[in-house]
C-alpha cells in the first residue's frame, strides 16, 4: 500500500511566521498534490507537481508556494502565515489515471 | 473548468435508514467520478469510482453509486445505514490534465449522522 506522510499533525504559528509544510510518499509516483480542507467548501486544490522541480499552480495559489526537490517530497510554504489559512492541509499522491488518490492524515495548522 | 456541487451539507438518519447523497458536476467532456470518505480523525479514503462502463458502480461497505450522464449527477446511496457510517462524504470529478493526468476537483461534503 502507498504511504503518504506528513510531518506534522498539528500546528499552531504566529501571523507572519513562514510555515513548512512537509509531506513524503513512499512509492515512485510522479504526481502529488496539496490541498486545503475547510468545513462547507470540500477540498480546493492549492498546487501541484507532475515531477521534480515541476509545479503548477491549482484553484487557490495565493499566499503559498511549494517545492519538489525529490520525487518522494513535496513541501507547502506559506510565506507569511496569516490567520485566513487556518485550515486542514492534505497532501495526496497519485500512481495513474484509474486510481483514486492516496491521502496523507492530514495537518491542522492554527495561526494566531 | 469543472465543478461539483453536493446538495446535502448535513444529514441525519437513523440506523437501517436509506441513505441517498446527492452530487451533480458541471463538465463538458470525458470524467472520471469518485466517492470518498473520511471517518471522524481518520484521512479520507476511497469508497467508490466510475471511469466507464455500466453506470452503476459498487463500492466498499454496501455503497453504491449510479452515474446518469443526462443529469451530470453520480449519487450515492447505501440500502441501509449503520452507526458506524457516520463520516463525511466528498464527491469529485476528475478531468484530464496535461501535465498531472487526473487532478481531482471536490464537492463541499456531506456529513452524516446515522443514529444508533
Amino acid at each position: 500500500d502507498v504511504k503518504v506522510t506528513q510531518s506534522s499533525r498539528y500546528l499552531v504559528k504566529r501571523t507572519g511566521e513562514k510555515v513548512f509544510l512537509e509531506c513524503v510518499q513512499d512509492m515512485d509516483h510522479e504526481n502529488m498534490f496539496w490541498y486545503r480542507q475547510d468545513p462547507g467548501l470540500g477540498l480546493r486544490l492549492i498546487y501541484f507537481s507532475y515531477d521534480v522541480k515541476m509545479k503548477e499552480k491549482g484553484d487557490i495559489p495565493e499566499g503559498y508556494s511549494v517545492s519538489r526537490e525529490k520525487k518522494e517530497r513535496f513541501s507547502l510554504i506559506l510565506e507569511s502565515a496569516s490567520t485566513n489559512q487556518t485550515s486542514m492541509y492534505l497532501c495526496a499522491t497519485i500512481e495513474g489515471g484509474i486510481y483514486g488518490y492516496t491521502f496523507g492524515s492530514g495537518t491542522r495548522l492554527t495561526v494566531v | 473548468a469543472q465543478s461539483v456541487s453536493q446538495h446535502n451539507h448535513h444529514v441525519i438518519l437513523s440506523e437501517a435508514a436509506s441513505l441517498e447523497l446527492g452530487c451533480n458536476y458541471s463538465y463538458g467532456g470525458t470524467v472520471n467520478l469518485f466517492w470518498y470518505v473520511q471517518y471522524p480523525g481518520q484521512h479520507l479514503q476511497l469508497l467508490l469510482k466510475y471511469f466507464s462502463g455500466d453506470p452503476l458502480v459498487k463500492g466498499i461497505k454496501g455503497f453504491e453509486a449510479e452515474f446518469i450522464k443526462s443529469k451530470f449527477s453520480f449519487n450515492l446511496r447505501k440500502p441501509s445505514v449503520q452507526w458506524s457510517d457516520t463520516a463525511e462524504y466528498f464527491c469529485a470529478v476528475s478531468a484530464m490534465n496535461n501535465n498531472a493526468g487526473n487532478m481531482l476537483t471536490f464537492g463541499g461534503g456531506t456529513r452524516l449522522m446515522v443514529k444508533p
